[in-house]
């Protein structure tokens, strides 16, 4: 059964950095494009970010709100995928989801960001 | 960057049929877009409920559909029961496998 398991959230003050995880397990992770999406409290769900598969170069792509302070990887060999946020703001404050998006792929159960001093 | 729209909110009766829409505001939905319609309930992840403008996972129950409808895509629910009342999100990908979501429209069974 394909699952995605989301980690590594907490509480951060502005400015500062966080690193999300989501395990992978039951697919080939590695042929996978794998996406980022928040949610922010009581708001709609919001797209953050992709990696694509590194058959297709593991190229990523950010929306605007985090271009330039988000970053994501992936390491293949422990079907993990890696979400390293820095100079957090309090708008960032949210449930980060990691999914594929494609077909019926489930999405993971998230993880929650607060962002506040 | 597209703004992808829908109702914000929608109110059927128990037995009743409703329909949401998914629209862009730079061109007409269509196959190319593979939309995608995700249900939300309170306190739970999101989860897929019909992608590919048509297609139903095997939990998607048979009262629901998707369709490309005047130039959105529409989710239509035939028969709607208290446990559909939830959020309603849809979402379409442009170029680069970019997905853009829409605002959600919050379902209400009355």
């Amino acid at each position: 059964e394909m699952q995605l398991v989301e980690s590594g959230g907490g509480l951060v003050k502005p400015g500062g950095s966080l690193r999300l995880s989501c395990a992978a397990s039951g697919f080939t992770f590695a042929n996978a494009w794998v996406r980022w999406v928040r949610q922010a409290p009581g708001k709609g769900l919001e797209w953050v970010g992709l990696i694509k598969s590194n058959v297709d170069g593991a190229t990523t792509d950010y929306a605007a709100p985090v271009k330039d302070r988000f970053t994501i990887s992936r390491d293949d060999s422990k079907n993990t995928l890696f979400l390293q946020m820095n100079n957090l703001k309090t708008e960032d404050t949210a449930v980060y989801y990691c999914a594929t998006l494609f077909r019926s792929d489930p999405w993971g159960q998230g993880t929650l960001v607060i962002v506040s001093s | 960057q597209a703004v992808v729209t829908q109702e914000p909110s929608l109110t059927v009766s128990p037995g009743g049929t409703v329909t949401l829409t998914c629209g862009s505001s730079i061109g007409a939905v269509t196959s190319g877009h593979y939309p995608y319609w995700i249900q939300q309930k309170p306190g739970q992840a999101p989860r897929t409920l019909i992608y590919d403008i048509n297609i139903r996972p095997s939990w998607t129950p048979a009262r629901f559909s998707g369709s490309l409808l005047g130039g959105k895509a529409a989710l239509t629910l035939s028969g709607a029961q208290p446990e559909d009342e939830a959020d309603y999100y849809c979402f379409v990908l442009y170029s680069g496998g970019r997905p853009v979501f829409g605002g959600g429209t919050k379902l209400t069974v009355l």
